[in-house]
């Protein structure tokens, strides 16, 4: 199984600030996804093969990596992209999802 | 649009069992794959296996193969997800999801919250 390890698991950025989360796999050779959830709700797909935005996402947002490190940026940070988010792995089953983050608005 | 209606919070006793319910509309029930995926309390997100409405082949998280069980009932476009001998550790809320490689988990249902407790 794919372990997916997420840094920092919190961070408090300010309006403007650069974010970077990373997720670090434990073997290469995946597509990383990432989702963002708010509490209450269901997770919503964010980013997906690495590093194409859903559409509606910001472009204020991107991810890159490859082979087993992998991040989601946030160029300036704004109030409304507080929340949770986990990263995801389609190298191999079992699909597997990182601790998340948790970002907070400071 | 595409939508995942799943059923009510239900609260079941330990040992017993639960079925969940996945409605979808939208799109055709049978061209893609419902996966289920477990999030407990404040903690990350666990994928217990996938169903092929197509086919009825289900593929489970080995983690979950004793525990649960997937089906699809394709005259009323729904998934269901059966967990068996429930426990305190089994208490989580469950999403459906409509997913695939190259696409990830896009669609999601709003979540059916499951208390295990006497």
């Amino acid at each position: 199984e794919i372990v997916l390890t997420q840094s920092p698991t919190t961070i408090a950025a300010s309006p403007g600030e650069k974010v970077t989360i990373t997720c670090r796999a434990s073997s290469s050779g995946t597509y990383m996804y990432w989702y963002q959830q708010k509490s209450g709700a269901s997770p919503k797909l964010w980013i997906y093969d690495t590093s194409k935005l859903t559409s509606g996402v910001p472009n204020r947002f991107s991810g890159s990596g490859s082979g087993t490190s992998y991040s989601l940026t946030i160029n300036t940070m704004e109030t409304e992209d507080a929340a949770t988010y986990y990263c995801q792995q389609w190298g191999s089953t079992p699909w597997t999802f990182g601790g998340g983050t948790k970002l907070e608005l400071k | 649009q595409v939508n995942l209606l799943q059923s009510g919070a239900a609260l079941v006793k330990p040992g017993a069992s639960v079925k969940l319910s996945c409605k979808v509309s939208g799109y055709i029930f049978t061209d893609f794959y419902i996966h289920w995926v477990k999030q407990s309390h404040g903690l990350s997100l666990e994928w217990i296996g996938y169903i092929n409405p197509n086919s009825d082949y289900a593929n489970y998280n080995e983690t979950f193969r004793s525990k649960a069980t997937m089906t699809v009932d394709k005259s009323t476009n729904t998934a269901f997800l059966d967990l068996s001998r429930l426990t305190s550790e089994d208490s989580a809320t469950y999403y459906c999801t409509r997913g695939g490689f190259g696409v990830g988990f896009a669609y999601w249902g709003q979540g059916t919250l499951v208390t295990v407790s006497s």
